[in-house]
């Protein structure tokens, strides 16, 4: 079964400069995570999507980052306008179902590395 | 709130010998935990899960973790180091609402000398 698909794999932008990317899950998936991953640092979830409702996007900096999941498939992950901070891996992963309960787990895609300079 | 500590940013073995790492967590009410393992320049795979089922859990190449509720922990353990096992390892923990969000440690560097 194909994997979780991110692209691109790799991007520099300036700062005050946007960027977008890109993530389509893995077939069936419902949930939709996306991930922030800061050198040195643990993954921190950004936004959740259940089919194309948000589910968690309490710790998405709504002010520069925005995210959408049309028709419940594959999202974008924007951010408008990139600061230095946000030089990061963002990693995107799906899963059948939310609940760790019902025997499926998040798998992820490989990520996206953003260089803000 | 629920949190995950792991000790020990890198983690030094030979070949052959015991590997542990170690996390301890934090919550309020009984958690899911979780080990995920990170090679270089790729996601993040899952090892092994606990779901409030046997406290010994075992995973993929040939890792266990043994959830221990009196200690608040969810230590990794492999019986035999091998070279391929050299990566990042991140514990985590879910909340237990409606989200079932992951919470990520700040991860283990795992080295294996030959």
């Amino acid at each position: 079964e194909a994997g979780v698909a991110q692209s691109p794999r790799y991007k520099i932008i300036e700062k005050r400069q946007s960027v977008a990317f890109w993530c389509n899950p893995i077939s069936g998936h419902a949930t939709l995570y996306w991930y922030q991953q800061i050198l040195g640092q643990g993954p921190k979830l950004l936004i959740q999507f259940q089919n194309n409702g948000v589910v968690d996007d309490s710790q998405l900096p709504k002010d520069r980052f925005s995210a959408e999941r049309l028709k419940g498939v594959d999202s974008t992950l924007k951010i408008q306008p990139a600061k230095l901070e946000d030089s990061a891996v963002y990693l995107c992963a799906s899963s059948l179902d939310l609940d760790p309960r019902m025997n499926t787990e998040a798998f992820f895609g490989q990520g996206t590395r953003l260089t803000v300079v | 709130a629920q949190s995950v500590t792991q000790l020990g940013s890198h983690v030094s073995v030979s070949e052959g010998a015991l590997v542990l790492l170690r996390c301890n967590y934090s919550s309020s009410v009984p958690p899911y935990l979780f080990w995920y393992v990170q090679y270089p320049n790729q996601g993040l795979q899952l090892l092994l899960k606990y779901t409030s089922a046997a406290t010994l859990v075992k995973g993929i190449n040939g890792f266990e973790a043994e959830f221990k509720k009196s200690e608040t922990s969810f230590h990794l353990t492999k019986p035999s180091a091998h070279m391929s096992d050299a990566a990042e390892y991140f514990c985590a923990v879910s909340r237990m609402d409606s989200s079932y969000k992951l919470i990520f440690g700040s991860g283990t560097r795992l080295l294996v000398r030959p």
